[in-house]
């Protein structure tokens, strides 16, 4: 079936508003990832969902980022008043059942730009 | 703290070299470790999966090894072309789920 979607591909705001990021997995993937990619660097791990519950958020800046899986499908990634330096390309990936053996299958990204 | 290395930044050679990225890691207890292949503006292609327990994988012109007592990777492509121009990131997984990335190589094939 189709790969990892994300919508949308790109989202300019305003510092201070606030936007939400949306992540379409694998179909039967129960494992997803969201990671955040600074220009110039590798992708930094946020947070890691196994069904609906977010298992590990370790990775989550502070706590204006928020994200959630309702329905063990679709995630959305919802950051309050986004400031500048949130700019960054916002990554997700699926795994079938999130093993430490699972390929991990990504998303095209969303680049987020906050003026 | 798990923190991946990888040199050089930037690479630009030939077509028809073959070539060797490196990859190196912090913390040698990982259950695998992975090459991506990254396009301007694109999302990650997953190239190589080596598990812990592995020594290379190969796929077509592709070869990456894992020395994980050394905390040691290396990417290998052989006979290069323009098309292989991107950026190679290497991922390791520890005891947590998520991957561990590099900040990656720049890779520039010339015809």
């Amino acid at each position: 079936g189709a790969g990892v979607s994300q919508t949308p591909s790109n989202k300019v705001t305003e510092k201070g508003k606030y936007v939400e990021l949306r992540c379409d997995p694998i179909s039967g993937h129960t494992a997803l990832y969201w990671y955040r990619q600074s220009l110039g660097q590798g992708p930094e791990f946020l947070i890691y969902f196994q069904g609906t519950g977010a298992a590990d958020d370790s990775g989550l800046p502070n706590d204006r980022f928020f994200a959630v899986r309702p329905e063990g499908s679709v995630s959305t990634l919802k950051i309050q008043r986004t400031e500048r330096g949130d700019s960054a390309v916002y990554l997700c990936a699926s795994s079938l059942q999130g093993a430490s053996s699972d390929t991990q299958y990504f998303g095209p990204g969303t680049r987020l730009t906050v003026l | 703290k798990q923190e991946v290395t990888q040199i050089p930044a930037a690479l630009s050679v030939p077509e028809g070299e073959n070539l060797v990225l490196n990859c190196s890691f912090t913390d040698s207890a990982i259950y695998n470790l992975q090459w991506f292949r990254q396009d301007p503006g694109k999302g990650l292609t997953s190239l190589l999966l080596i598990q812990s327990s592995q020594r290379e994988q190969t796929s077509g012109r592709l070869n990456a090894s894992l020395d994980k007592s050394s905390g040691r990777s290396t990417l290998y492509i052989a006979a290069s072309q323009p098309g292989d121009s991107a950026t190679y990131l290497c991922a390791v997984k520890g005891s947590a789920r998520q991957l561990t990335f590099g900040s990656g190589t720049q890779l520039t094939v010339l015809p």
